[in-house]
């Protein structure tokens, strides 16, 4: 119920190409869909994020698709750049007083933008 | 500061030794929360602050964990008698609160190696 399954583990794309990583959750009652972006040696940054009342959100080149009734989200980079290259992570989360607010990670997905 | 700041960046202990990690949160921001990342994997949500509230401590792996969060501010997790699968990197990130605020900023985390 709490978990975030993340795919694919690893990724190679051309300078320019979309990669394109996907996410499925179970719980229902996550309310904030965040993908986050790390370098090594850094911490996660946020990249951007969605709630479950759209279906896509666009930020640059940055686009997440939503899929409510089949509990699952991607991420889409466009015209992918070199500088691109990072470990990205899929999350989940139940906003709200009444709870954390604990971010629910996927496993990652290392990507590499050839030039 | 400007940012989540943890210190140590790296540390190494001998195996049975007590190791403290230090948080120092983005000012003003009210949740706290403690993540561990392996190797090659996602990140584990570990501990939870918000204000004067009790901590959500369901995700420490056991009771050799614990955390405080000082005057709700920095935050100290400390590891006793360490073994060698807690070698991870621990990330601390913080946030205006679950319930305001979406964006959960993460420090650089400090990387524990147990020897």
């Amino acid at each position: 119920q709490q978990q975030v399954k993340q795919s694919p583990q690893s990724l190679i794309v051309q300078k320019g190409g979309i990669p394109i990583i996907n996410c499925a959750y179970e719980n229902t009652a996550f309310d904030y869909f965040p993908w986050y972006q790390q370098f090594p040696g850094k911490g996660p940054a946020l990249l951007i994020a969605i709630r479950p009342d759209v279906s896509e959100k666009k930020e640059g080149r940055f686009t997440i698709s939503f899929n409510k009734s089949a509990k699952q989200f991607s991420l889409h980079i466009m015209d992918s750049q070199p500088g691109d290259s990072a470990t990205y992570f899929c999350a989940a989360s139940k906003r709200g007083s009444s709870n954390t607010g604990k971010l629910i990670f996927g496993q990652g997905t290392t990507l590499q933008v050839k030039p | 500061g400007a940012g989540v700041s943890q210190s140590p960046s790296n540390k190494v202990t001998e195996k049975g030794k007590d190791v403290e990690l230090r948080c120092d949160p983005i000012s003003g921001h009210t949740a706290l929360y403690w993540y561990r990342q392996s190797l090659g994997q996602g990140l584990e949500f570990l501990i939870y602050f918000q204000g004067n509230s009790a901590p959500d401590k369901s995700g420490l792996p056991s009771d050799r964990f614990s955390a405080e969060r000082t005057g709700g501010s920095v935050s100290t997790l400390t590891i006793q008698r360490t073994q060698q699968e807690d070698s991870a990197v621990y990330l601390c990130a913080s946030s205006l609160a679950a319930v305001a605020s979406f964006e959960a900023f993460f420090g650089q985390g400090t990387r524990l190696t147990v020897v």
